[in-house]
């Protein structure tokens, strides 16, 4: 199957810093990137959605300046955690759709001190 | 976008045959329903898709009715390594999967 793959697995940084994780869909070209987040013992929440080229869509209730979003190629996606809390500490999981399916990468494991 | 529903847990022994049933009464005509697994701190991994009938491939079966109102995953013959969460989605191809709360499947041996 389509393989998504993200960078890093995980990552601690010290609260007011940046963070940024990699997505990347490895063996096809994805126009349409997702990324989610989820917490522990919850389901996957959606924070927003990537086209390649424009500017990413926010679900409802997620600040668009404080999770930035980068669709650049058709194989990357890159989100940006700005000024991170102990708060945003979470897993964050992208996705890529190749067809109709749609392919999940391993996560990201951010933890915020 | 169709909501669904799913037991939030369910229980099995090593050798039997699962079957998680999910409710999407508001499926769209241009949604498809598809499952995935989950296992603790990693990404979700596709399991299959349909869209009406039966979809069967390596790993499960997909029986959907004709209303397609629900649809069951049946796993045949589960092993301890298929404790993991499994959730049902459905969307049209072009649109965003929102996640419901998933069916935590616990095999005992």
């Amino acid at each position: 199957g389509a393989v998504v793959s993200q960078h890093p697995s995980w990552v601690i940084c010290k609260s007011g810093t940046s963070v940024k994780i990699e997505c990347r869909s490895l063996d096809f070209q994805a126009t349409t990137m997702f990324w989610y987040r989820q917490f522990p013992k919850q389901s996957l929440m959606l924070m927003a959605t990537s086209n390649e080229g424009s500017k990413a869509t926010y679900e409802q209730g997620v600040e668009k300046d404080k999770f930035l979003i980068n669709h650049a190629s058709l194989t990357l996606s890159t989100l940006t955690v700005t000024s991170a809390h102990p708060e945003d500490s979470s897993f964050y999981i992208c996705s890529a759709r190749g067809g109709k399916e749609q392919y999940f990468g391993p996560g990201t494991r951010l933890t915020v001190t | 976008l169709a909501k669904t529903t799913q037991p939030i847990s369910m229980d099995s022994y090593e050798g039997q045959e699962v079957n998680i049933t999910c409710s999407h009464n508001n499926i769209a005509t241009n949604d498809y329903i598809t499952w995935y697994q989950q296992f603790p701190s990693q990404g979700p991994r596709f399991i299959i898709q349909g869209y009406k009938t039966k979809v069967t491939n390596e790993v499960a079966s997909l029986f959907i009715p004709a209303d397609r109102k629900s649809s069951t995953l049946s796993l045949p013959r589960v092993s301890l390594s298929d404790t993991a969460v499994y959730y049902c989605l459905v969307g049209a191809d072009t649109g965003k999967l929102i996640f419901g709360q998933g069916t935590t499947l616990q095999v005992k041996p």
